[in-house]
């Protein structure tokens, strides 16, 4: 059983495009977030959410919207792709209240290539 | 803000030998620290945190990790590797009352026979 998992794996698409990435964990979490790691392997946080209810959400250009239609799942977005927005893209779960909430369980990623 | 350097972009040991990576934090108050691992193609394992109490923490996988907060550092330690431990790590830190991590760029693990 995969605790946080993504689909597409690979995602390849030309300049323009809209495309969605997929986010689902079965760990009873419900906090879950979405990190972009780029060629460099900087991770940074773009989105959380808290029992679909965004919490935390880093200056990402709006053409990325996330989406939770319930607690379990949270997808992401992405309108007009541009080339910059290559990179491997990581959902993550954590509880909620306490240090535990700061235990984040990341997914395999998405890696997407715009061309 | 916070903030996570780890100043070495890529490391190489042997196996069986001792393994210490580099974690500086920069910080208002002391932070919550943690470190993981990224397989390659994998998503990241929380090997280890710290939050309080002892300095001296201990992980999964037969990890260590110590808090000094004199020198604002929070380095991963390890006895003897083993080949599996090839991966790339990343130290993160994380302020009270916010669960938004701060990554470091990552440190690369090499292991040669």
């Amino acid at each position: 059983d995969t605790a946080v998992s993504q689909t597409p794996k690979y995602l390849v698409t030309q300049m323009g495009n809209d495309k969605s990435i997929k986010c689902e964990q079965n760990l009873g979490h419900d906090t879950m977030y979405w990190y972009k790691q780029d060629s460099k392997k900087f991770l940074k946080i773009m989105f959380s959410y808290n029992n679909k209810e965004l919490i935390i959400n880093e200056t990402v250009p709006n053409r990325f919207s996330p989406k939770s239609p319930d607690k379990a799942h949270l997808n992401l977005h992405i309108n007009s792709l541009e080339l910059g927005d290559s990179a491997v893209y990581f959902c993550a779960s954590s509880p909620t209240g306490g240090v535990s909430s700061y235990e984040q369980y990341f997914g395999p990623g998405t890696r997407l290539t715009v061309t | 803000a916070q903030s996570v350097t780890q100043p070495d972009i890529h490391i190489t040991v042997s196996e069986g030998a001792s393994l210490e990576l580099r974690c500086n934090y920069s910080y208002g108050a002391t932070p919550y620290l943690f470190w993981y691992v990224q397989s390659p193609g994998q998503g990241l394992q929380l090997l280890l945190k710290y939050f309080s109490g002892d300095t001296l923490v201990q992980g999964i996988k037969g990890f260590e990790a110590e808090f000094k907060r004199s020198q604002s550092s929070f380095n991963l330690r390890k006895p003897s590797v083993h080949w599996s431990d090839a991966a790339e790590y990343f130290c993160a830190v994380g302020p009270f009352g916010n669960e938004k991590l701060t990554f470091g760029t990552g440190t690369r693990l090499t292991i040669i026979p």
